[in-house]
């Protein structure tokens, strides 16, 4: 079983590019997050996804798009990299409301 | 007053002993509750969910307290192998899910 796949697993960008971290999930789940750690701090939502064609700002959503198109995918979408966007980024998905989340391996970010 | 609010740590606890973690939250409307475990550079894994009558899972027991609104892990005969940093995640109402920043554990030989 597959779960909640990330990709790439390690990315080095230059301040000002852009790039899309890949998430995808198997387990036909509704609901989608994309959440950055950072040392120190806990889990911050940027953006999340209740449904295909369906998506909202979470916590610190500056900087990142997402969109999801299909039910499995949920990618995200850096526009201009910027130092402060180093950190380590996990996609998550999860069934219903009321139920845990499912999280991928992570993609550990790094802005030069 | 944070949303969900835990000690950081760290817990350094020999092998064999029994700890406990609290984690306390604000939203009296919460709804679900879970605890995580999140090895270093990895990713949260799901350790248990948090049932209102407490539930337990090997050595593992969780316990809600909606009175005073906090959940509890306690882990008996601690192992090397549960050195982690253990995370309470709480869900409150439409697509609200907050986690704590985590404890750490170091169980010591």
């Amino acid at each position: 079983n597959a779960g909640v796949t990330q990709t790439p697993k390690f990315q080095v960008l230059k301040t000002g590019q852009s790039m899309t971290l890949q998430c995808a999930q198997d387990m036909n789940h509704e609901y989608m997050s994309w959440y950055r750690q950072d040392p120190g701090m806990g889990l911050r939502l940027i953006h999340y996804s209740v449904g295909a064609g369906i998506t909202d700002q979470g916590e610190v959503p500056n900087g990142y798009n997402v969109s999801r198109s299909t039910t499995e995918d949920f990618p995200l979408r850096l526009l201009s990299a910027a130092p402060s966007q180093t950190s380590v980024y996990f996609c998550a998905s999860r069934s219903s409301l009321n139920q845990p989340q499912h999280f991928g391996d992570g993609t550990r970010l790094s802005i030069l | 007053r944070k949303e969900v609010e835990q000690d950081p740590g760290p817990f350094n606890v020999p092998e064999g002993a029994t700890v406990a973690f609290n984690c306390t939250y604000s939203n009296s409307a919460s709804q679900s509750f879970f605890w995580y475990r999140q090895d270093c550079r990895k990713e949260p894994k799901l350790l248990m969910s948090v049932y209102s009558s407490g539930n337990e899972d090997g050595r593992f027991t969780a316990q809600l307290n909606r009175a005073s609104q906090y959940i509890s892990l306690l882990i008996r005969d601690s192992k090397l192998s549960d050195s982690a940093t253990y995370l309470c995640v709480v869900l409150g109402g439409y697509q609200k899910v907050t986690f704590g920043t985590g404890t750490k554990l170091q169980v010591i030989p």
